[in-house]
């Protein structure tokens, strides 16, 4: 499996955006890039996936490298409730399993 | 709610005691998966079943057993229970071979004295 590089942690401000960086130099063109964040004392949750193209959903955004060696999950205005570990995984899509790495811890401050 | 539901939530064993825990998912998903996690360290896979009827081995098979009962439940078991396996197991599930994201249950935290 592709591996993942990550900041073990990053601060941010209640209300303001965060940029959550990944990178992924070894990635396939079939691997997928998935994001997963996980709160204190729960299972893990998921976020956002994509390929190519940049995705939007209701929880965050994933802006994708047009060479695909990075990517970075963005939080468009932090919460309290933001505070996690955010992951970021390569998934190949035929039988792939997600292997996590260490993540990078989010804290936020009001 | 539908999800993924794991029992027991905390469980004490003493050195070379067995036990099972138990996972069940209500979204018909195909793919099962149990992890384990260690304080301060990511999520590990322990085994994983692609489907009703097969299971594979992941990271850290070493000491556990699982079954696939039916396409709702998979369950692990320790069957001599050991200090090292204490950790916090998450039991996951997913379709399409989980392009579309995993669910994961609150997690069962395991002691072993």
């Amino acid at each position: 499996d592709a591996k993942t590089t990550q900041p073990n942690s990053m601060e941010s401000n209640e209300e303001e955006p965060v940029h959550l960086p990944c990178n992924h130099s070894t990635i396939s063109g079939t691997d997928y890039i998935h994001w997963y964040r996980q709160l204190p004392s729960q299972g893990p949750e998921y976020v956002i996936h994509g390929l190519t193209s940049n995705v939007n959903n209701r929880m965050a955004s994933l802006a994708i490298a047009e060479d695909r060696k990075s990517s970075t999950l963005i939080l468009h205005r932090a919460t309290l409730r933001d505070a996690a570990v955010y992951y970021c995984i390569l998934f190949y899509n035929q039988g792939g399993k997600l292997i996590f790495g260490q993540g990078t811890e989010l804290s936020v401050k009001p | 709610n539908a999800g993924v539901t794991q029992t027991p939530k905390f469980q004490v064993l003493k050195t070379g005691q067995s036990m099972t825990l138990q996972c069940a998912q209500d979204m018909n998903h195909n793919s099962m998966y149990w992890y384990r996690q260690d304080p301060g360290m990511g999520l590990r896979l322990i085994y994983y079943s692609a489907s009703e009827g097969t299971t594979d081995k992941g990271e850290v098979p070493n000491g556990y057993n699982v079954s696939r009962l039916n396409k709702r439940e998979f369950s692990l078991r320790l069957e001599s229970a050991a200090p090292s396996q204490t950790s916090v197991y998450f039991c996951a599930s997913s379709e399409r071979q989980g392009l579309y994201g995993y669910t994961f249950g609150s997690g069962t935290r395991l002691t072993v004295v």
